[in-house]
């Protein structure tokens, strides 16, 4: 499969807590991109980080990669109950001109009130 | 465009009919890209378009389906003699330039009777 791996499937909060979510994949990449799915808005892109970066804050959202792991993690802090969605990582790998994102299978978040 | 508008966001068909999937991208953008999502799945690449012709067309499953973008605009996804199995929703993404972040617009669902 082509597709990253992500962990937790599932994850399941009380609003105010932290919710991490992780991402690997398997070869080096040029970037790495965070989005968001529910169904009121669709496909959210969240946050790219690029392959020379570390760390990268957007709001309550925290990103860092781990190119020698070959993972990232995802971040929300003080969640609410709008985080509710789903979490997708996609990666741009290196080779050649190639410029495709490959999925991960996505975290299921459910932040409760 | 405001946003990546698809048409028509659902369709039901017959297995073995013809089906044309239209994607209107965000006004500018000049890479294209079409994925199908199961449910439960991450979204799997199909095509990636650069200005009208497809840069990367590794994903199409087969040779029923195919994808044109004459103007570099408009991009439509035709599947021949569909199959149940096609049955997905289809997702259309727009960005800048190929491999940076990605507007979705809201898929197609199509269902495979």
């Amino acid at each position: 499969s082509q597709q990253g791996e992500e962990d937790p499937q599932a994850l399941s909060i009380q609003e105010g807590e932290n919710a991490t979510m992780n991402c690997s994949y398997k070869t080096s990449i040029n970037n790495l991109q965070w989005y968001r799915q529910n169904s009121g808005r669709g496909l959210v892109h969240l946050i790219l980080i690029r392959s020379n970066e570390r760390e990268k804050h957007s709001g309550r959202l925290r990103v860092t990669l781990d190119t020698s792991k070959k993972s990232s993690s995802l971040l929300i802090t003080a969640s609410r109950a709008a985080d509710t969605a789903s979490y997708f990582c996609a990666v741009r790998y290196n080779a050649g001109n190639n410029r495709k994102l490959i999925w991960g299978l996505g975290t299921s978040l459910a932040v409760n009130p | 465009g405001a946003g990546v508008s698809q048409t028509p966001s659902n369709k039901v068909t017959e297995k073995g009919k013809y089906v044309e999937l239209r994607c209107d991208p965000i006004s500018g953008h000049t890479a294209l890209y079409w994925y199908r999502q199961s449910l439960g799945q991450g979204p799997e690449f199909l095509i990636y378009f650069q200005g009208t012709g497809a840069a990367d067309d590794s994903g199409l499953p087969n040779d029923r389906f195919f994808a044109v973008r004459p103007e570099g605009s408009v991009s439509t996804l035709k599947i021949q003699r569909t199959e149940r199995g096609d049955s997905a929703v289809y997702l259309c993404a727009s960005s800048l330039i190929g491999g940076s972040e990605q507007y979705f617009g809201p898929g197609t669902r199509l269902t495979v009777t």
